[in-house]
């Protein structure tokens, strides 16, 4: 079955830091690529996405994410994070064709300010 | 626009009760869902629906069910509702054509079951 694996439960950086949140998942088809951001008190909202083309996406607020084929990542990464991005992360696949989204269990980001 | 509205926002059931949690979204998408949050365990697909009349399951959905009868409205039913299904519910939508897969989420529902 289709699953997606996020490395990291929880994250604490100081602002500035750089930051790299892993993404690993199981299809062995075409699939697309997404990472949802859920701020405090908010509901999910697209952070990024990848269907096809250059594998290096850039999404919102600065963040950008790396496909990679060969080894099903697709981590997230931001040179710079700032107390605003404290926030939860969800990687999410959904096989291309298909209906289902399944997510990561997601993982919790806070910035020091 | 509004989006994809929950409702209600919030909601304590006794075990046993049975609920529905609303769904409703503006932007004429065909595909719809209802997930459930739990702390450590990302998004779990209930149900799902392509289209108005056509429902299928998520990956848990013992428990529940739903209905399908517009385009607009998505509503979740809990019968006899237990403490394992204390969660944080969210609906979603998103459209067909150009197989984009991205999902709109509603603001979610918190329930707890005592």
């Amino acid at each position: 079955a289709q699953s997606v694996s996020q490395h990291n439960h929880h994250v604490i950086l100081s602002e500035a830091a750089s930051l790299e949140l892993g993404c690993n998942y199981s299809y062995g088809g075409t699939v697309n690529l997404f990472w949802y951001v859920q701020y405090p008190g908010q509901h999910l909202q697209l952070l990024l996405k990848y269907f096809s083309g250059d594998p290096l996406v850039k999404g919102i607020k600065g963040f950008e994410a790396e496909f990679i084929k060969s080894k099903f990542s697709f981590n997230l990464r931001k040179p710079s994070v700032q107390w605003s991005d404290t926030a939860e992360y969800f990687c999410a696949v959904l096989n291309t064709g298909g209906f289902k989204t399944i997510f990561g269990a997601g993982t919790r980001l806070f910035v020091k300010a | 626009n509004a989006g994809v509205t929950q409702t209600p926002k919030f909601r304590i059931l006794k075990i046993g009760q049975s609920m529905t949690l609303q769904c409703t979204q503006d932007m004429n998408h065909n595909y719809m869902y209802w997930y459930r949050q739990d702390p450590g365990m990302g998004l779990k697909l209930i149900y799902y629906s392509v289209g108005a009349g056509i429902t299928d399951k998520g990956e848990v959905p013992n428990g529940y069910n739903v209905s399908r009868s517009t385009t607009e409205d998505f509503p979740l039913r809990l019968e006899l509702a237990a403490p394992s299904q204390t969660s944080v519910y969210f609906c979603a939508s998103s459209e067909t054509g150009g197989n984009t897969g991205e999902l709109f989420f509603g603001e979610g529902s918190r329930l707890t079951v005592l």
